[in-house]
């Protein structure tokens, strides 16, 4: 199957500063990327889905000036916690699909602790 | 509104053969589909059902009734490294996925 390659697998940042994810398609390209995330025991909350060239589209409930994506690229989306706080602190997981393509791949995800 | 139900855990014995749920209620239906997600690492494809039936895929198959929104996922020959968390994820008529909380397996020696 497809590769993402999402970085870092986790980091530790203090609280106020600003942490910055990447989500990399390695061998096809990501015209729609899906950042998600889960906290323990629990399902899988999409954030936002970004399509490439374009604004992403958040979530209700999801503070797009918090969590900022930029899908600058067919390979490459990021994602940046911005001020985070001890309650971001939270599995990331991005995924992408290629157009028209049914399924979609995931990163394999980034630990985020805000001490 | 959206509603995804599956078990929150169950157990089985290695070599055994278990049957995981799912039922959906969304608006709108463009597939569903199963992952599993071991502890601490993100999820990965099992399987995808669009039409009514049974899908196989070696020892996983995956069942689909859109009339009945139902869904099931059939393990067999249970192995240990078959322990995880099995999610299940129905596609909506904006194709969203609207996820399962999932169900952790549990597979006992």
């Amino acid at each position: 199957g497809a590769v993402v390659s999402q970085h870092p697998s986790w980091v530790i940042c203090k609280s106020g500063t600003s942490v910055k994810i990447e989500c990399r398609s390695l061998d096809f390209q990501a015209t729609t990327m899906f950042w998600y995330r889960q906290f323990p025991k629990q399902s899988l909350m999409l954030m936002a889905t970004s399509n490439e060239g374009s604004k992403a589209t958040y979530e209700q409930g999801v503070e797009k000036d918090k969590f900022l994506i930029n899908h600058a690229s067919l390979t490459l989306s990021t994602l940046t916690v911005t001020s985070a706080h001890p309650e971001d602190s939270s599995f990331y997981i991005c995924s992408a699909r290629d157009r028209g393509e049914t399924e979609a791949f995931f990163g394999q995800g980034t630990r985020l602790t805000v001490v | 509104g959206q509603n995804i139900d599956q078990p929150t855990e169950m157990t089985a014995t290695e070599g055994a053969i278990v049957q995981i749920n799912c039922t959906y209620q969304t608006s709108g239906f463009n597939g569903l589909f199963w992952y599993q997600q071991h502890a601490g690492e993100a999820p990965t494809f099992l399987s995808y059902n669009v039409l009514d039936g049974l899908e196989e895929k070696g020892r996983f198959s995956s069942f689909l009734s859109r009339s009945k929104g139902y869904s099931y996922l059939l393990l067999k020959e249970l192995q240990m490294k078959d322990s995880a968390s099995y999610l299940c994820a129905a596609k909506d008529s904006n194709y969203q996925l609207i996820w399962g909380a999932g169900t952790k397996l549990i597979i006992k020696p």
